[in-house]
């Protein structure tokens, strides 16, 4: 059972352009949802996280919108840049566990084009 | 470098010998996870560790998959007989207790011939 759907698989999207990742997860335990930039060959790397509370979170070019009553939540890089060309990775995890294991999507491939 | 060391970075393995990696985690992170990457995948969790006890493992571990964190600081992951479905990235991260935010090491990428 997987119980976070991440989509797109694969993105291509020109420089400057806005890069838009979705992922819906499935149980109502999770109550806090992260999403993981990784190179190849190295490991993921917290980009940016939200929690239920809130509906929208911003960093910088990335911003997290999150919809408790879809049970969904996406990821948008405005002004994409090359250097941003990496697979994402949403996750999910219940903080209200004992050990806030996180269930990871199964990744998007993003390549920015110069 | 005060992040997750992972060591090796690589290891190339024949089947049926046995493999240890290595984690050491941020220090004062009381908190160590072992997850497994396969191709084309997100991480998958394995084993948690909070101080030196190990408080869940994935049914993804079979019993040729051991690990331990002795005296609560650096984990050992150990697959005993290993087997070419064994071949993956082996991820170990760490957090504080009561924060769920995690850091990654770099991996070890484990290839089984």
């Amino acid at each position: 059972q997987q119980q976070v759907k991440q989509s797109p698989q694969s993105l291509i999207v020109q420089k400057g352009g806005i890069s838009i990742i979705n992922c819906a997860y499935e149980n109502t335990a999770f109550d806090y949802f992260p999403w993981y930039q990784q190179f190849p060959g190295k490991g993921p790397a917290l980009l940016i996280a939200i929690r239920p509370d809130v509906s929208e979170k911003k960093e910088g070019r990335f911003t997290i919108s999150f919809n408790k009553s879809a049970k969904q939540f996406s990821l948008h890089i405005m002004d994409s840049q090359p250097g941003d060309s990496a697979t994402y990775f949403c996750a999910a995890a219940n903080s209200g566990g004992s050990n806030y294991k996180l269930t990871f999507g199964k990744g998007t491939l993003l390549t920015v084009n110069p | 470098d005060t992040g997750v060391s992972q060591d090796p970075r690589h290891k190339i393995t024949k089947r049926g010998q046995n493999v240890t990696f290595r984690c050491d985690p941020i220090s004062e992170h009381n908190r160590l996870y072992w997850y497994r990457q396969t191709l084309g995948q997100g991480p998958e969790f394995l084993t948690y560790f909070q101080n030196e006890a190990q408080l869940e493992k994935s049914r993804l571990l079979s019993d040729r998959f051991s690990a331990e964190r002795p005296k609560g600081s650096f984990s050992t992951l150990e697959i005993q007989r290993t087997e070419q479905g064994d071949s993956a990235m082996y991820l170990c991260a760490s957090s504080l207790q009561m924060n769920t935010e995690a850091f990654f090491g770099q991996g070890t990428r484990l290839t089984v011939v």
